[in-house]
C-alpha cells in the first residue's frame, strides 16, 4: 500500500495570510490525526478526524481548523497566520484511531 | 488529560553500549504505548509498541517494557549502531478512537 502523503512539502508564507494543507491517508484507513511539531516541543495534537467527523481536538486557537472528506482525504486551514505558526504540520492515519502512520510533513514558514 | 513525560531530553552512547529512554503517564485509562523513530528530516517511524496485557515486548535490538503500576515505560536499545542516531517519541492512547499523547522526545546520539 501506498504511504501517507502530504501536500505541499514546504510553504512560505505572510503574516495575516491564510494556508490550505492537504493529507491522504494510507488506503481503507479512516482516521487522520494532524500534529504541529516544533523544535523542544514535540509533538502536539491539533486535531482527530475519521470518516469525516472531528472526534478529537487538542488545545489550538479556532485559527486552526480541518475537514475531512469522504475519501478520507483530510485538510488542515490556518487563517491569519502568525510568526508562531512556523512548523512542521504531520498527519498521521490509522485504520479506526489505533496505530499511526505518519506523513512526511508539510514544513511551514511565516515571515 | 494524559500527560507524558520523557526523560532524558538528549542521550549519547557509544557504539555497542546499550541505551535506555523512560517515559511516564498520568492516566492510568491509557492502554496502548507506541514507540517512534525519526530521523533528521524524516517522518516518524514506528518501531516498536506495547499495549497494557503486556509487560514486556522485543523485536530484535530493541525492547520496550511497562509498568502499569508505576505508570511509566521504557525503551531499550542493545548493541547500539551508528545508525540508531535519531529522535525518539514515546507515546500514550486510551481506547482506539482517543486521541495520542506524545512525550517531548530524545535526541539519540551513537558514537562510533
Amino acid at each position: 500500500k501506498a504511504g501517507v502523503t502530504q501536500t505541499p512539502r514546504y510553504l512560505i508564507k505572510t503574516r495575516g495570510q491564510q494556508v490550505t494543507l492537504s493529507c491522504s491517508p494510507i488506503s481503507g484507513h479512516r482516521s487522520v490525526s494532524w500534529y504541529q511539531q516544533t523544535p523542544g516541543q514535540g509533538l502536539q495534537f491539533l486535531f482527530e478526524y475519521f470518516s469525516e467527523t472531528q472526534r478529537n481536538k487538542g488545545n489550538f486557537p479556532g485559527r486552526f481548523s480541518g475537514r475531512q472528506f469522504s475519501n478520507s482525504r483530510s485538510e488542515m486551514n490556518v487563517s491569519t497566520l502568525e510568526l508562531g505558526d512556523s512548523a512542521l504540520y504531520l498527519c498521521a492515519s490509522s485504520y479506526k484511531g489505533d496505530t499511526q502512520y505518519f506523513g512526511p510533513g508539510t514544513r511551514l514558514t511565516v515571515l | 488529560g494524559e500527560n507524558v513525560e520523557q526523560h532524558p531530553s538528549t542521550l549519547s552512547v557509544q557504539e555497542g553500549d546499550s541505551a535506555v529512554i523512560k517515559c511516564t503517564y498520568s492516566d492510568s485509562a491509557s492502554n496502548y504505548f507506541p514507540w517512534y523513530k525519526q530521523e533528521l528530516g524524516k517522518r516518524p517511524q514506528l518501531i516498536i509498541d506495547i499495549r497494557s496485557n503486556v509487560g514486556e515486548k522485543k523485536d530484535q535490538r530493541i525492547a520496550v517494557t511497562l509498568n502499569k503500576t508505576a505508570k511509566h515505560f521504557s525503551l531499550h536499545i542493545t548493541e547500539t549502531q551508528p545508525e540508531d542516531s535519531a529522535v525518539y517519541f514515546c507515546a500514550a492512547s486510551g481506547d482506539t478512537g482517543n486521541q495520542f499523547y506524545f512525550g517531548t522526545g530524545t535526541s539519540l546520539t551513537v558514537i562510533p
